[in-house]
């Protein structure tokens, strides 16, 4: 049973616009939770993290939002840019300093 | 740049022939990770290292094994690969000191395709 769940594959999102990607987790045991990007052909790269003491975090455009009674993570992204059309994983970080990662939803910003 | 770099890029083997790929990093962090990304499936953990000679296995680890003999090294081989082992590889470490905040970089990815 996937224990994090990204059940949008794919988003597309006008230029200038919001963009809202949304995983699901069950495990309430989680206490680290982060935010990769990846383009093709190349290694992910963290994003954005939160802490589970946190509901919220901002770095510039992106700002994550956690909601622990729900286990649901969410990053938002704005003002979206075509530059920001990659695949995007979230990744929740279990014992032993491990991640455990969703299967990614594909963001396309349109210009 | 967490100063990764994987070798090789790319590979095209044959089924039932051994495969190791490198991982190496710079910067001297303790813990290594290795894993490999499917459609559908994210990216799965198939072993970690959290020190020189000291391994653990992860979610996917069946066919595969490790070996830390240094700390800047951590390979991954396919003892006798399978065309269900063609996959993208990463290799990853964890930077921060050990605390809650630690977060994994990622290497460039070795594309590897079993025939």
């Amino acid at each position: 049973d996937q224990q994090v769940k990204q059940n949008s594959p794919s988003l597309s999102v006008q230029e200038g616009r919001i963009s809202i990607l949304n995983c699901d987790y069950t495990n309430s045991m989680f206490d680290y939770f982060l935010w990769y990007k990846k383009y093709p052909a190349e290694g992910p790269t963290f994003l954005i993290s939160i802490s589970s003491i946190k509901d919220k975090n901002e770095d510039g455009r992106f700002t994550v939002f956690l909601n622990k009674s729900a286990k649901h993570l969410s990053l938002h992204i704005v003002p979206s840019q075509p530059g920001d059309s990659a695949v995007y994983f979230c990744a929740l970080k279990e014992y032993g300093n491990k991640l455990v990662f969703g299967a990614g939803t594909i963001l396309r910003v349109k210009s | 740049d967490a100063g990764i770099t994987q070798s090789p890029r790319h590979k095209v083997t044959e089924t039932g022939t051994p495969v190791t790929l490198r991982c190496h990093q710079t910067e001297n962090h303790r813990y290594m990770y290795w894993y490999r990304q499917d459609p559908g499936h994210g990216l799965r953990l198939i072993h970690y290292s959290y020190g020189v000679k000291d391994t653990d296995k992860g979610e996917v680890s069946d066919g595969y094994s490790v070996s830390r003999s240094k700390t800047e090294d951590f390979l991954l081989t396919l003892e006798s690969a399978t065309s269900s082992q063609t996959s993208v590889y990463f290799c990853a470490i964890s930077v921060g000191g050990g605390g809650l905040q630690e977060t994994q970089y990622f290497g460039p990815g070795t594309r590897l395709l079993v025939l």
